[in-house]
């Protein structure tokens, strides 16, 4: 079954702790994407790959890192630096990048909580 | 820039009754993209619709039935008869497509509450 996984489903941060939340996908999509969603505020998107090594940063990308070494994977770090982690977080990925267009399709999200 | 606007935060209805969920948008890009996405309560947002700009036919699935009007920029979403399994957070969202944001913007979603 094709789709896109996200672990943990549930996730904890200490004070001043990184956590990386796992985005994995079996579409073979050269695009993904990373958004938090908060309350009454939509989709807002933290990172995005266009294709395997390369990145970049969308609206919201202080305090958080991503990589892409991986066409299937793209996870992404909170750092200590994002001083309000708590959120849901949304992975997402379509087939290609030219000329828009592309459906997104999307993990089941991480919902992130301070400790 | 893009810009879309839902401007229903929350919408409660009791079931049978028929919906309408607005979504006006904004951008200079000539040729661009409109979808529709539903985000039931288990959290993944899933695809329902998409429309491109050279084409302003409604489109009727089932239950549901979209209407896209240039002329207004709007792109609104009716679900007749509204069940129970309805209930869910609907996302409009724009693409770019001729040099504009490829990225898609997001409107802040529109809450459908579906009482028996």
């Amino acid at each position: 079954d094709g789709g896109i996984t996200q672990s943990p489903k549930y996730l904890f941060r200490k004070e001043g702790q990184n956590v990386t939340l796992s985005c994995e996908q079996n579409l073979n999509h050269d695009a993904m994407y990373w958004y938090r969603q908060d309350p009454g505020q939509g989709l807002r998107l933290i990172y995005y790959s266009q294709i395997v090594n390369d990145f970049q940063k969308g609206d919201i990308a202080e305090g958080y890192s991503v990589s892409r070494e991986k066409k299937e994977s793209f996870p992404l770090t909170v750092t200590s630096a994002q001083k309000n982690p708590t959120a849901f977080y949304l992975c997402a990925s379509s087939i290609g990048w030219t000329r828009g267009g592309n459906i997104q399709y999307f993990g089941a999200g991480t919902r992130l909580s301070v400790l | 820039a893009q810009k879309v606007t839902q401007a229903q935060t929350e919408i409660s209805v009791v079931e049978k009754e028929d919906v309408t969920l607005d979504c006006v948008y904004e951008t200079r890009d000539t040729t661009y993209y409109l979808f529709w996405y539903k985000q039931p309560p288990s959290g993944e947002l899933v695809f329902l619709i998409r429309r491109n700009s050279f084409d302003e036919q409604n489109e009727i699935s089932g239950r549901y039935s979209w209407n896209f009007q240039k002329s207004t920029s709007s792109f609104n979403f009716t679900i007749t008869a509204s069940q129970v399994v309805d209930s869910a957070v609907y996302f409009c969202a724009l693409s770019g497509a001729s040099g504009g944001s490829y990225i898609p913007t997001f409107g802040r979603g529109t809450s459908l509450i579906v009482h028996p």
